[in-house]
């Protein structure tokens, strides 16, 4: 069975670091690349980005570009998405998805990462 | 390339047939997705490439068009088909979504 497993709630202040994770499990890991994308409160959803965990190879959004990092280990079968210093506006929940193809659709979703940033 | 749904909610009732709209601020020729998502829930895959019935959805959903303009028909609802719906243009990066349409099912 495929499973993309991510890590749990994060409550973090502006400025602070945080790397989230996503552990893909009941398929060859590196033949799909792994996306994120982002959902704000009572919001819709928004590509943020994604890898080839073959090569570590990464497109951004533009508007995400510079603001996150997305890589991967493909020895333990995790992506991950990071940032540097986080903003109130950064708060959101965050997913993991499985590309179907490189450039299809996302058939196998996380469960969510709930990022709270506040002072 | 923007993505424009329609409705953005709408009300029905079970046994109904429902259509939601896409549309394309240019051409995507035929990669469109679409999605359904409960509250709480991640988004799970329905239909992909306009018309490709992803495993496991029933076969009362439907998709179709081509170019820049799509449909998603939900035909016999059921109460568990109450949920948001969004579609995606996976014809090029980044790739965007639609803003949604919420089903609600009297």
């Amino acid at each position: 069975e495929v499973q993309l497993v991510q890590s749990g709630v994060e409550v973090k202040k502006p400025g602070e670091s945080l790397r989230i994770s996503c552990k893909g499990s009941g398929y060859a890991f590196t033949d799909q690349w792994i996306t994120w994308v982002r959902q704000m409160p009572g919001k819709g959803l928004e590509w943020m980005g994604r890898i080839d965990p073959t090569d570590s190879y990464t497109n951004y959004s533009p508007s995400f570009q510079g603001h996150v990092t997305i890589s991967v280990d493909k020895t333990i079968n995790t992506a991950y998405l990071q940032w540097s210093s986080l903003k109130a506006s950064d708060t959101a929940t965050y997913y993991c998805a499985r590309l179907k193809t490189v450039a299809g659709p996302f058939d196998f979703w996380g469960q969510g990462t709930l990022v709270a940033v506040s002072s | 390339i923007q993505m424009t749904q329609s409705p953005s909610s709408l009300s029905t009732s079970v046994g109904d047939t429902v259509t939601i709209t896409c549309r394309a601020s240019q051409y995507i020729n035929i990669f469109l997705n679409w999605y359904q998502q409960k509250p709480g829930k991640a988004p799970k895959l329905l239909m992909y490439e306009t018309s490709n019935l992803e495993s496991g959805v029933p076969a009362r959903f439907n998709g179709s068009g081509s170019g820049t303009d799509f449909t998603l028909t939900i035909s016999s609802l059921q109460p568990e088909d109450c949920a948001t719906y969004y579609c995606q243009q996976s014809y090029s990066t980044p790739s965007t979504f639609g803003q949604g349409t919420k089903l609600e099912i009297k």
